[in-house]
């Protein structure tokens, strides 16, 4: 499976738009692109998954620029409520026997 | 049932004594992952099954762990001669072959004394 890199932690204020790049060079031509919340005490929470361009859902929007190299996660407008860790994870999408191998994550801080 | 149910919810164990997690997946989920996270930790991957078979065994930390997956469904993850070092949130997640959105349970805190 293809590596991440995402920066440790992030601190925004609300209201303000977040983009969270995650690093991914090795990336192959199957593989797919998730990203994963996880609140406090919980266990992680699929958000978004893209394989080139743009994918944007009720949570969040995902570019991926054409060499996908590279992802962003893009959380507009934060409140306090989407302070979590943020995981990427790249693999292929339709193949049995992978396992979901999760990074260190983003800590996403938002204050008020 | 609706989401991935684990039991128990909370374990107090002595140091030493045998211990199991129970992952009830989302009924048709082939895919089942069992994680451990350590307080203030990122997902550690322990194992990994397609049906009944475990094609990837390699994040067990040590013989001492061991899983199984019976009918496709039920998974039990066994910790003998816990050590305080066990102490974690258990995670467990399941998934469609389809798609590689895994749905998680809210796991089971385990605490060694």
């Amino acid at each position: 499976l293809a590596k991440t890199t995402q920066p440790i932690s992030m601190d925004s204020y609300e209201g303000q738009e977040v983009n969270i790049t995650c690093s991914h060079n090795n990336i192959a031509t199957n593989d797919y692109i998730t990203w994963y919340q996880q609140f406090p005490s919980q266990g992680p929470r699929f958000i978004i998954q893209g394989y080139k361009t743009k994918v944007t859902n009720e949570v969040a929007s995902l570019f991926i620029p054409a060499d996908r190299k590279s992802s962003t996660l893009s959380l507009p407008r934060v409140s306090l409520s989407d302070t979590a860790v943020y995981y990427c994870l790249v693999g292929p999408r339709n193949q049995a026997g992978t396992a979901l191998i999760f990074g260190k994550g983003t800590t996403l801080s938002v204050s008020s | 049932g609706a989401g991935v149910s684990q039991s128990p919810s909370n374990k107090v164990t002595e140091k030493g004594k045998d211990v199991e997690l129970r992952c009830d997946p989302i009924s048709g989920h082939t895919a089942l992952y069992w994680y451990r996270q350590s307080l203030g930790q990122g997902l550690e991957f322990l194992i990994y099954f397609q049906g009944n078979s475990a094609p990837d065994k390699s994040g067990l930390p040590s013989d001492r762990f061991s899983a199984e997956r019976t009918g496709g469904s039920v998974s039990t993850l066994t910790i003998q001669r816990t050590q305080q070092e066990d102490s974690a949130v258990y995670l467990c997640a399941s998934s469609s072959t389809r798609n590689t959105e895994a749905f998680f349970g809210q796991g089971t805190r385990l605490t060694v004394v």
